[in-house]
């Protein structure tokens, strides 16, 4: 089992629609990561979470750090949001990241 | 710009050749570390330093060597390219101390024919 786990894989939505994506990981972090990267590009760092919750723009990000679960809300979505979202924890002692398997987001007109 | 700065973004190699994919960050970050992205497989840590002189292995290292002489250099060598070392490589670095986030370079795509 990874230690990082996304769901689901692939996502397709209509223009406007609210998206949700989940991470769920299994070990102690110290920080949750979510990421974005676009068709043959570079990875962009959305968010940084360690507690509650966080948003910018149109994107929310969530923390329940009991239940060690993630989640990553694009309000509103636009066909420019179709990229891979993915999850990468930072453990409690060391700086090395765990990524998820990434979720595919396809966004159409 | 600050910035991780990665070059070059697209290289061929034939089998057994040997280069340097070269990695640099003008923040001042103590961490920096090399990834490699394959289909289906998610991204994967190959090395990492914690700061000048200090280097240690990820979870793919074989056939891949990294040196830290400077804080701003993480150069990733590959010593004798193999068809499986096709990928997309990334470098990101970060501040040590936590709650600071990561920076990644805008990938190298390696072909080894």
């Amino acid at each position: 089992k990874n230690e990082v786990e996304q769901s689901p894989q692939n996502l397709t939505a209509q223009e406007g629609e609210f998206i949700t994506i989940n991470c769920s990981y299994s070990v102690g972090i110290s920080a949750l990561h979510w990421l974005q990267q676009h068709p043959g590009g570079g990875i962009v760092s959305l968010f940084m979470l360690s507690s509650g919750k966080k948003k910018h723009g149109r994107l929310i990000a969530t923390i329940n750090i009991q239940e060690k679960h993630s989640s990553l809300h694009i309000t509103a979505s636009h066909p420019r949001d179709s990229a891979v979202y993915i999850c990468a924890v930072k453990p409690a002692a060391g700086n090395k990241l765990t990524f998820g398997g990434g979720t595919r987001v396809l966004v159409k007109p | 710009n600050a910035g991780v700065t990665q070059t070059p973004k697209f290289q061929v190699l034939k089998t057994g050749q040997s280069m340097t994919l070269q990695c640099a960050q003008d923040m001042n970050h103590e961490y920096m570390s090399w990834y490699r992205q394959d289909p289906g497989m998610g991204l994967r840590l190959i090395h990492y330093s914690v700061g000048a002189g200090i280097t240690d292995q990820g979870e793919v290292p074989n056939g891949y060597n990294v040196s830290r002489s400077t804080t701003e250099d993480f150069p990733l060598r590959l010593l004798s390219a193999a068809p499986s070392q096709t990928s997309v490589y990334f470098c990101a670095s970060s501040y040590k101390s936590i709650g600071y986030g990561y920076t990644f370079g805008s990938g190298t795509r390696l072909t080894v024919v």
